[in-house]
């Protein structure tokens, strides 16, 4: 298995661009989270997805959106970039309450 | 709200054992977890506990609860420098969702 699975590995945007932070995991998990790592700070939820078809807001969910098609994919899109959403970004899922990390896509908005 | 707090920064020798020390607000939390970062990488389970346990052995790894208190601590023993890390307590949330809530991360420097 090679568990969670996030692209890209590093970018850097433009204020106001667009993109897509891909996830994707095979362990058949239902439930899929996105979290922001910020300098010397914890992880914060952005959003999180109990299953297809669900998703919910986590503590910081202003500035993204997220889907959720299939079991395996949780992808985060950012509209317009701003540099507050500079930060590492981390996709995970869980069974019976653990979290499964993928290594993370580090972002810069300049 | 739900909060978790950590010390920033711990500095052992190679060989000592470290304690790392965390409090949390939340008294219904199901699981209380440690997680370990390695530069450039995301997030790996280390060890967790269930709220109605007091302590947890794991080879080095030894993990106390105490619930009055609020305290959860990680300690490692016989630290090496392949543990020079940062550390994650997270408290989950009690929702039964998986959603966790983490300190801000305990940086564990081993000296040789």
């Amino acid at each position: 298995n090679a568990g969670v699975t996030q692209t890209p590995k590093f970018r850097i945007l433009k204020i106001g661009q667009s993109m897509t932070l891909q996830c994707t995991q095979d362990m058949n998990h239902n439930y899929m989270y996105w979290y922001r790592q910020d300098p010397g700070m914890g992880l914060k939820l952005i959003y999180y997805s109990v299953g297809a078809g669900i998703t919910d807001k986590g503590e910081v969910p202003n500035g993204y959106n997220v889907s959720r098609s299939t079991t395996e994919d949780f992808p985060l899109r950012l509209e317009l970039a701003a540099p507050s959403q500079t930060s590492v970004y981390f996709c995970a899922s869980s069974r019976n309450e653990k979290l499964f990390f993928g290594s993370g896509t580090q972002l810069s908005v300049l | 709200g739900e909060d978790v707090e950590q010390s920033l920064f711990l500095s052992v020798r190679e060989g000592d054992s470290s304690v790392i020390n965390c409090t949390y607000t939340d008294s219904s939390s199901t699981y209380l977890y440690w997680y370990k970062q390695e530069p450039g990488a995301g997030l790996q389970l280390l060890t967790y506990i269930f709220s109605n346990m007091d302590m947890k052995q794991d080879q080095r790894l030894t993990v106390l609860l105490n619930k009055k208190d609020k305290h959860l601590s990680l300690r490692i023993a016989d630290t090496q420098t392949g543990d020079s890390a940062i550390y994650f307590c997270a408290e989950s949330m009690g929702s039964n969702t998986g959603k966790l809530i983490f300190g801000q991360g305990t940086t564990l420097q081993v000296k040789p």
